[in-house]
């Protein structure tokens, strides 16, 4: 079965310093794999994914993950953060083996919180 | 990009009643999902809502409680029937193809 973690419930990180968002998974084949951010009271919104070739996806806002099929990993990365990017963030995965029917698993969540 | 809206935006309920949930694509899409979603916390998947056939249910949902209509391929309803306080939460309409998958807004339902 497909699985997603995200190890880290929440992570601090000073404004206009780099950030990372962890996020490991578990499927049977290749997978799809997604982060997403939610706001404060807001809907889920896309910010990039993985589906094939290079292993560095650019997203929107600045971010960007780096997929690594050895350490199953899909870090969330941005060079220089911002105040505005406190908020939820979902890493999700999709196993490929299955059709565009297959269901997406997401991780447990990490706050990122940027201070001032 | 697909754009989501649901209604009702958020609603209070008294325990024992049902609630329909509105789940509205711009364009046609292959794939409609119903999350529901604690606030603050992950995203659980009550089931894969199907065009012209019966929902697809996961573990620890069932149809009595919470059938599912997709009569075409932009619009969804979810219904949360016989509501206990413990169904108060986030309901959160998906819908996408085989890359991308987009979410609504979601319903916060609160049950007294």
């Amino acid at each position: 079965a497909q699985s997603v973690a995200q190890p880290e419930d929440q992570v601090n990180v000073a404004e206009g310093n780099p950030l990372t968002v962890k996020c490991t998974y578990s499927v049977s084949g290749n997978p799809y794999l997604f982060w997403y951010v939610q706001y404060p009271n807001r809907g889920l919104q896309f910010l990039l994914k993985y589906i094939t070739g290079d292993n560095l996806v650019k997203g929107s806002y600045g971010f960007e993950a780096e997929f690594n099929k050895s350490q199953t990993s899909f870090h969330l990365k941005k060079p220089s953060a911002l105040v505005s990017d406190s908020a939820l963030y979902f890493c999700a995965v999709r196993d490929r083996r299955y059709s565009s029917a297959s269901k997406i698993i997401f991780g447990s969540g990490t706050r990122l919180s940027i201070r001032p | 990009s697909a754009v989501i809206s649901q209604k009702p935006s958020r609603d209070i309920c008294q325990r024992g009643t049902s609630l329909t949930i509105q789940c509205q694509v711009d364009s046609q899409v292959t794939m409609m999902f119903w999350y529901r979603q604690q606030p603050g916390q992950s995203l659980t998947l009550i089931a894969t809502a199907n065009q012209g056939s019966e929902a697809t249910y996961e573990s620890g949902f069932v149809i009595d409680k919470f059938p599912i209509s997709r009569p075409n391929l932009t619009f969804s309803t979810l219904t949360v029937s016989n509501m206990s306080p413990e169904d108060s939460s986030i309901y959160l309409c998906s819908a996408g193809g085989s890359d991308e998958q987009y979410f609504g807004p979601g319903t916060r339902l609160t049950v007294t």
